[in-house]
């Protein structure tokens, strides 16, 4: 089983909509959670954080569930410039520092 | 442009070959990692440095991989007798030692094609 699990699409939607990632992660002693975007040959970039009580920045929300090791990015009206691929990401401490371990990615297309 | 660069973007070479990658961090940040992205997939953690010291090694990082950072500042990958199998984009990022919510800043990336 993959530590970090996401359906990697791609999801095609019009834009305006609404559209849902969700992501899953196997190891409990997962400590912080982000999403991440990547565009096509291009480095990943922070999208947000993820926290338990749920965060909104903008167009885009993310909620965390640690009892059911289930992170969500909610993006609202979407917008062409949205496509790109979504990366669900999870912090372990170890050693001092911050591993982060990433999903595979979903991949989303805004179309006109 | 998060400010974190890499040298070189782009390398091909042949199968047995060495390559050496550079990774300069943002400047005052303490904290560089190393990490392997093949197509498809999600960049996987390879190797970290707090200043100079190597503190943590991925099991994907085999003898033929070796990584450095000698003044705390920048650093360099190394890849002897490559593979095949070595081919992917090799990514650098930079963070400033905070909490679990500290931000990693990558760099664009080194894409290694081995022939």
């Amino acid at each position: 089983r993959k530590e970090v699990e996401q359906d990697p699409g791609p999801f095609n939607v019009p834009e305006g909509a609404t559209v849902a990632f969700n992501c899953t992660y196997s190891n409990s002693a997962s400590q912080s959670f982000f999403w991440y975007r990547q565009d096509c040959r291009k480095e990943p970039k922070l999208l947000m954080s993820v926290y338990s009580s749920g965060n909104e920045d903008g167009r885009f929300t993310a909620q965390l569930n640690r009892a059911s090791q289930y992170i969500s990015l909610l993006i609202r009206d979407s917008k062409l410039s949205d496509s790109a691929t979504y990366l669900c990401v999870v912090n372990l401490l170890t050693g001092g520092g911050n591993k982060l371990t990433f999903g595979t990615g979903t991949q989303l297309k805004v179309e006109l | 442009d998060t400010g974190v660069s890499q040298d070189p973007r782009h390398k091909i070479t042949k199968r047995g070959q060495n390559v050496t990658f550079r990774c300069d961090p943002i400047s005052e940040h303490n904290r560089l990692y190393w990490y392997r992205q093949t197509l498809g997939q999600g960049p996987e953690f390879l190797t970290y440095f707090q200043n100079e010291a190597q503190l943590e090694k991925s099991r994907l990082l085999s003898d033929r991989f070796s990584a450095e950072r000698p003044k705390g500042s920048f650093s360099t990958l190394e890849i002897q007798r490559t593979e095949q199998g070595d081919s992917a984009m090799y990514l650098c990022a930079s963070s400033l030692k905070g909490g679990l919510q500290e931000t990693q800043y990558f760099g664009p990336g080194t894409r290694l094609l081995v022939l």
